[in-house]
């Protein structure tokens, strides 16, 4: 149980083109989904928190203009990157909460989205 | 103050051994408390949760939280060279209990080197 998907794996694009990247609970209603991002030998860092029907909640220094987040359903949020640029290369991870654990929320990862920005 | 610090490593130990991985936080507010464990290039698993002062086992991995002293560490037996990973802390700090937002800081991680 609590598998939770991505998609795609990894991308390559153009500096300057938008990148969506799903997310999906297969086996579970997620009513808040998590993104982070990682980079090279860094921890994750949580860029928004999504909840369903409701708009992103973003972490400070999180362009939300430039990280759409958007959580339509109880088992997919999507993060579109804008105009994407080199920096942007990142690895992308979603999270879905579990509640339920007797005071421990979990959150269970995808397997992540590796984005390159050329 | 880093809300959650761990040591990066690497901490090597040899095949067989106890690892043990160790984790301080700084708000008291914290109620649980998670290690992940993340090979290269790929997204963190989940191996435990704790959120009572004591220890919590399963299996060859033991959890250990004391909340006087705002520390968590991990303890792994018999260590495998397919433990090799880096293990991430995390704490929720304002749980659903509290009405609050939940929200999970992680350390930064500390890598594992298990020598055959």
């Amino acid at each position: 149980g609590a598998v939770v998907s991505q998609h795609p794996s990894w991308v390559i694009c153009k500096s300057g083109t938008s990148v969506k990247i799903e997310c999906r609970s297969l086996d579970f209603q997620a009513t808040t989904m998590f993104w982070y991002r990682q980079f090279p030998k860094q921890s994750l860092m949580l860029m928004a928190t999504s909840n369903e029907g409701s708009k992103a909640t973003y972490e400070q220094g999180v362009e939300k203009d430039k990280f759409l987040i958007n959580h339509a359903s109880l088992t997919l949020s999507t993060l579109t990157v804008t105009s994407a640029h080199p920096e942007d290369s990142s690895f992308y991870i979603c999270s879905a909460e579990t509640p339920g654990h007797r005071r421990a929320d979990t959150q269970y990862f995808g397997p992540g989205t590796r984005l390159t920005v050329l | 103050q880093k809300e959650v610090e761990q040591n990066s490593g690497p901490l090597s130990v040899p095949e067989g051994a106890i690892a043990s991985l160790n984790c301080t936080y700084s708000d008291r507010g914290s109620q649980s408390f998670f290690w992940y464990r993340q090979y290269s290039g790929k997204s963190p698993e989940l191996i435990m949760f704790i959120y009572s002062n004591g220890d919590k086992e399963d299996g060859r991995f033991t959890a250990q939280l004391n909340k006087a002293s705002q520390y968590v560490s991990l303890l792994i037996r018999d260590s495998q060279p397919s433990d090799s990973a880096t293990y991430l802390c995390a704490v929720n700090i304002g749980g659903r209990e509290s009405g609050g937002y939940q929200k999970v800081t992680f350390g930064t991680g500390t890598k594992l080197q298990v020598i055959p």
